[in-house]
């Protein structure tokens, strides 16, 4: 059954602790992305990643940090320098190259400061 | 920097009726245009691609169109249904695959 799977679903956490939150897939995808979606909002890039062992910042990186070390996984790590970290975090992937160019969404975790 | 726009930004229509959803963006130099479905605290699904240098796209119900010149895509979608409550968001893709979001259009479509 291939797909992203994304966990946990829901996530507490409290003030001035760093979480961590995991993304991964079995779609032998180059490409992953990590998104920020607050209530009402559309979808903002936090990073994303081309390839194995290298990423970039997207629009909001700041308090976020990612790893690439294996294909299929993309950690997300929200630390405590994130100001407003309550928010729905979705991860996607993308097959470079591929002839629709669409990415793929996971089924997103819910990240909830105390 | 592009910015996409959608309205509106919630719409409840009775079952049966055709309607149409709007998005435009500033800057035309995009790679292709889609539209994605979310339902209530899940992940999105992808409805239509339409690449930078077509016209529209069809699946089924929905038809979406591309005009790059005015900036605009619409998503129409005929004879709704209570299964199509959910909210559309449409995304720009850039030449470096990023994707750019609108807010969306929070559709509820009353039996």
């Amino acid at each position: 059954d291939g797909g992203i799977t994304q966990s946990p679903k829901y996530l507490f956490r409290k003030e001035g602790q760093n979480v961590t939150l995991s993304c991964e897939q079995n779609l032998n995808h180059d490409a992953m992305y990590w998104y920020r979606q607050d209530p009402g909002q559309g979808l903002r890039l936090i990073y994303y990643s081309q390839i194995v062992n290298d990423f970039q910042k997207g629009d909001i990186a700041e308090g976020y940090s990612v790893s690439r070390e294996k294909k299929e996984s993309f950690p997300l790590t929200v630390t405590s320098a994130q100001k407003n970290p309550t928010a729905f975090y979705l991860c996607a992937s993308r097959q470079a190259g591929g002839k629709t160019d669409t990415q793929y969404f996971g089924p997103g975790t819910r990240l909830t400061v105390l | 920097k592009q910015e996409v726009t959608q309205i509106p930004a919630a719409l409840s229509v009775p079952e049966g009726e055709n309607l149409v959803l709007n998005c435009s963006f500033t800057d035309s130099a995009i790679y292709n245009l889609q539209w994605f479905r979310q339902d209530p605290g899940k992940g999105l699904t992808s409805l239509l691609l339409i690449q930078s240098s077509q016209r529209e796209q069809t699946s089924g119900r929905l038809n979406a169109s591309l005009d790059k010149s005015s900036g605009r895509s619409t998503l129409y979608i005929a004879a709704s249904q209570p299964g199509d409550s959910a909210t559309y968001l449409c995304a720009t893709m850039d030449s470096s695959y990023k994707l750019i979001f609108g807010s969306g259009t929070r559709l509820l479509v009353r039996p």
